[in-house]
């Protein structure tokens, strides 16, 4: 059955240093999303993206970060310069066009920012 | 705004024993309710969405707009049922708000 991936697994940062998290959404999918999950709180919506434009965004996204999807399999996050409390748990997922939009998710990256 | 609440961070049940995860949301449109399921150490999953009416590992939940609630329900709980179990509400653009989820330990 085919998943989302995401890469890396982990990830550690300075404060102030750009990361990129990359994601390779399910094939024939057409809805890319970005979540959060800061350590004992609820998962976050971030960001949507459809047809290469932004679809919706939380209030959270703000200038520091943006996505992008490069090429035809891969999605990223790009967060320009790290604060501390971006550590978190990122997930990635993707969902069809049309009917039932249900959103598959993918393992997650663990960013860590010091 | 949209919010989603799950009362109990913690239910512990035995085992073949029923089980009940309370789900209450809060939002102006129509609501596309979920429940994801996240097993130790994988990924979030999908366990059911209430437009489908499906019952899924003997899973089901019932949206109930009066009380704005979808809980989730099964009859006899199973230790492999053991996972954090979180709600979710979908609003426009197909944003997920979650709920902040329901640790559900069963014991042998």
């Amino acid at each position: 059955e085919p998943e989302v991936t995401q890469t890396p697994s982990h990830q550690v940062t300075q404060m102030g240093q750009e990361v990129i998290l990359r994601c390779v959404p399910i094939s024939n999918h057409l809805y890319f999303y970005w979540y959060r999950q800061i350590l004992g709180q609820k998962v976050e919506f971030l960001v949507s993206f459809y047809n290469n434009e932004i679809s919706e965004k939380s209030e959270i996204f703000d200038d520091q970060f943006s996505v992008e999807r490069p090429d035809g399999s891969n999605f990223t996050l790009k967060i320009r310069s790290t604060k501390l409390e971006d550590s978190a748990m990122y997930f990635c997922a993707s969902s069809e066009v049309g009917g039932p939009k249900t959103q598959y998710f993918g393992p997650g990256t663990r960013l860590l920012v010091l | 705004a949209q919010r989603v609440t799950q009362p109990e961070k913690l239910l512990s049940v035995f085992k073949g024993a029923p089980v009940e995860l309370k789900c209450n949301y809060s939002y102006s449109g129509s609501p596309e309710l979920f429940w994801y399921v996240q097993y130790s150490r994988q990924r979030l999953q999908l366990l059911l969405r209430h437009i489908s009416r499906e019952s899924i590992k003997g899973f089901t939940a019932d949206l109930n707009k009066g009380e704005t609630s979808f809980h989730l329900k099964k009859p006899f709980a199973q230790e492999e049922d053991s996972a954090m179990y979180y709600c979710a509400l979908e609003t426009s653009g197909s944003r997920l708000t979650f709920g902040e989820g329901t640790q559900l330990t069963v014991n042998p």
